[in-house]
């Protein structure tokens, strides 16, 4: 089956704790992305990726990190989480920008 | 900058009444404009899109025209069911002006059907 899965799916941690959600496709995709949705802004793109070895910045990067080592895997990593960070995180990935196949979300609570 | 404007919720519905959900778009060059549904607890599924002005995108009974005239991309069915309440997200891809791939998201309308 054609997926896009993320881990974990929820996670409370504590103010500077690194955390890292992983997400994974199995559609041998080139670009993935990662977004955050927050009531009344919709979903605001993060980082994303057009290859392997290649990343850029979204529209809101501060405060994250991303690697792009494998085809299929896309790593989201909060250096030093703050309760701003709190949010649903989607990461979505697709052949061509624009038609996005979306994960099932990481519901992140930073206290 | 390229933004995308939906109309605000929450809309309630009864079931088989016809629903009409406004998008709007601000956008430089010839976006491609999509509708994205999300059922609880469950991430984003496209739903139809458009990629040139005047077509229409539908699938599972709704239809959105593209107009650039109006810059408008409004979703429509003319008979829902309960099954399709969820939040529905209109977009725009900027692959034309910036070449990032982004998709640009309004800020979603939640649509409510009751028995």
């Amino acid at each position: 089956e054609a997926q896009v899965t993320q881990n974990p799916r929820y996670l409370i941690t504590v103010t500077g704790k690194k955390l890292t959600v992983t997400c994974s496709q199995n559609m041998n995709h080139e670009y993935m992305s990662w977004y955050r949705q927050d009531p009344g802004l919709g979903l605001r793109q993060i980082y994303y990726s057009m290859n392997v070895e290649v990343t850029d910045k979204g529209d809101v990067p501060e405060g994250y990190k991303v690697s792009r080592k494998e085809k299929r895997n896309f790593p989201l990593i909060l250096e030093s989480p703050s309760p701003n960070q709190t949010s649903l995180y989607f990461c979505a990935s697709s052949f061509f920008p624009g038609e996005l196949f979306f994960g099932e979300g990481s519901r992140l609570t930073v206290l | 900058g390229n933004s995308v404007t939906q109309m605000e919720g929450p809309v309630t519905l009864s079931e088989e009444a016809f629903l009409t959900i406004n998008c709007t778009y601000t956008a430089t060059g010839y976006p491609s404009l999509f509708w994205y549904v999300q059922y609880p607890g469950e991430g984003l599924q496209l739903l139809l899109k458009a990629t040139k002005a005047d077509d229409k995108g539908s699938n599972k009974g709704f239809e959105a025209t593209y107009r650039k005239e109006t810059t408008s991309f409004h979703l429509e069915k003319g008979s829902v069911q309960v099954s399709d309440s969820a939040v529905y997200f209109c977009a725009l891809s900027d692959l034309g002006s910036s070449n990032t791939g982004k998709l640009i998201f309004g800020q979603g309308t939640t649509l409510q059907v009751k028995p």
